[in-house]
């Protein structure tokens, strides 16, 4: 069975230091990979995902994630956080097989600290 | 958020009676999704859709059912309403199965139903 892992309920940064927020996934296969971002009183939106080819994918607002096959892991990364990258984050994931849904983690609340 | 909207945005009901929540959408994509977001859950699958009358079963799904009689419309029925089901609701819409499409899952803002 897939499942996806987001360890920090929370992370705090300060405005301008690099931030990561952590996503580990199990799945037979290789899988497909995504990050969303929440906004209050709003859906989801997309930011990026990760299909195949390099590992280091770039998305939306300045965030990328790196996938490692060896650790199951796909980070979100960001050189310099922005005090409106405040917002709640989820990893999801999603195996080849026809019938595989995508899965998402509970979400992890980025606080940004001016 | 573009192309997808749900009514109502908020609705309190009573427990017991039937509820339906509407997902609309202008992208004519193919998929639909409806999912329910509960702290220390994130989002769960309720049901989805891959076509006109063609749907199924996602992992939460007992107490709802939904209908797809247009490309555009996706119904979300709760038989009768339990407090249990008090949560915030998203539709979402996709051009293939697997999200990869574009931008993957397009979502819309929300529906959030209190159960009293």
């Amino acid at each position: 069975a897939q499942s996806v892992a987001q360890p920090e309920d929370q992370v705090n940064v300060a405005e301008g230091n690099p931030l990561t927020v952590k996503c580990t996934y199990s799945v037979s296969g290789n899988p497909y990979l995504f990050w969303y971002v929440q906004y209050p009183n709003r859906g989801l939106q997309f930011l990026l995902k990760y299909i195949t080819g390099d590992n280091l994918v770039k998305g939306s607002y300045g965030f990328e994630a790196e996938f490692n096959k060896s650790q199951t892991s796909f980070h979100l990364k960001k050189p310099s956080a922005l005090v409106s990258d405040s917002a709640l984050y989820f990893c999801a994931v999603r195996g080849l097989n026809r019938d595989d849904k995508i899965i998402f983690g509970k979400g992890t609340r980025l606080h940004i600290l001016p | 958020d573009a192309g997808i909207t749900q009514s109502p945005r908020h609705k309190v009901t009573e427990t017991g009676t039937p509820v339906t929540l509407r997902c609309h959408q202008t992208e004519n994509h193919r998929y639909m999704y409806w999912y329910r977001q509960d702290p220390g859950h994130g989002l769960r699958l309720i049901h989805y859709s891959y076509g006109v009358k063609d749907t199924d079963k996602g992992e939460v799904s007992d107490g709802y059912s939904v209908s797809r009689s247009k490309t555009e419309d996706f119904l979300l029925t709760l038989e009768s309403a339990t407090s249990s089901q008090t949560s915030v609701y998203f539709c979402a819409i996709s051009d293939a199965l697997t999200g990869t499409g574009g931008d993957g899952y397009t979502f819309g803002s929300g529906t959030r139903l209190t159960v009293v």
